[in-house]
């Protein structure tokens, strides 16, 4: 069965540093989200990929956090710098089209001391 | 704006029913039911679309009243396996973002 796909699964940083967060999603899914989860919350979006094209983002603290998914297919969230209050679990999940069934990979939980 | 769901936790023994739900102060367009285990990603349940469909997913069904903008899931004859936060997750009119709740944490104990 096809799944979403991310890496690293776990990062642990420092204050000031830039991070990098990597997903795959499932082959022919056009649309692509981040998410945000906080311990004891629900997702939150970050941005919305539909292709290569951002169709939300206002959510994302544009001041450090950046998404690109440059060809449509796999994509790149990063921080710069970190922050403490970045500390949190980043989703990243794919559906085959707008408002359909979202599938989310395994994640990457980020430490920032 | 985010949903609200009810209750907040729930409690229940193997094979007891539970009804989890999901209200919204806009009008939505589609609500999306989803299931998280500690520790792992969530795991998509149903979607119901305007027009008060009901939908079931073995011993799990959703009913969408669009005129009161509320959503209901019902978990008959529990299993174990049923544990976990379940999240609604609401898309308004027009726009094309999901906006998830605050989560139903669920307990089946044997």
């Amino acid at each position: 069965e096809a799944e979403v796909a991310q890496s690293p699964r776990y990062k642990i940083t420092e204050k000031s540093q830039a991070v990098a967060f990597w997903c795959d999603p499932i082959s022919g899914h056009a649309t692509l989200y981040w998410y945000r989860q906080i311990l004891g919350q629900g997702p939150e979006l970050l941005v919305q990929f539909q292709d290569e094209s951002v169709v939300d983002d206002s959510q994302l603290p544009k001041d450090r956090f950046s998404a690109e998914r440059l060809k449509g297919v796999d994509s790149t969230l990063k921080i710069q710098p970190a922050e403490l209050g970045d500390s949190a679990m980043y989703l990243c999940a794919s559906s085959q089209m707008d408002r359909g069934a979202q599938y989310f990979g395994p994640g990457t939980r980020l430490l920032v001391l | 704006q985010q949903p609200v769901q009810s209750p907040q936790a729930v409690i229940l023994r193997e094979g007891e029913d539970a009804v989890i739900n999901c209200s919204s102060s806009k009008a939505l367009y589609s609500v999306h039911w989803y299931r998280q285990k500690h520790g792992e990603a969530p795991v998509f349940l149903m979607i119901l679309l305007k027009g008060g469909e009901q939908k079931g997913h073995e011993k799990i069904s959703a009913s969408f009243n669009e005129k009161k903008q509320q959503s209901s899931l019902y978990l008959t004859a529990s299993q174990l396996s049923y544990s976990g936060t379940y999240f609604c997750g609401t898309a308004i009119q027009g726009a094309q973002k999901l906006v998830f709740g605050q989560g139903t944490r669920l307990t089946i104990n044997p």
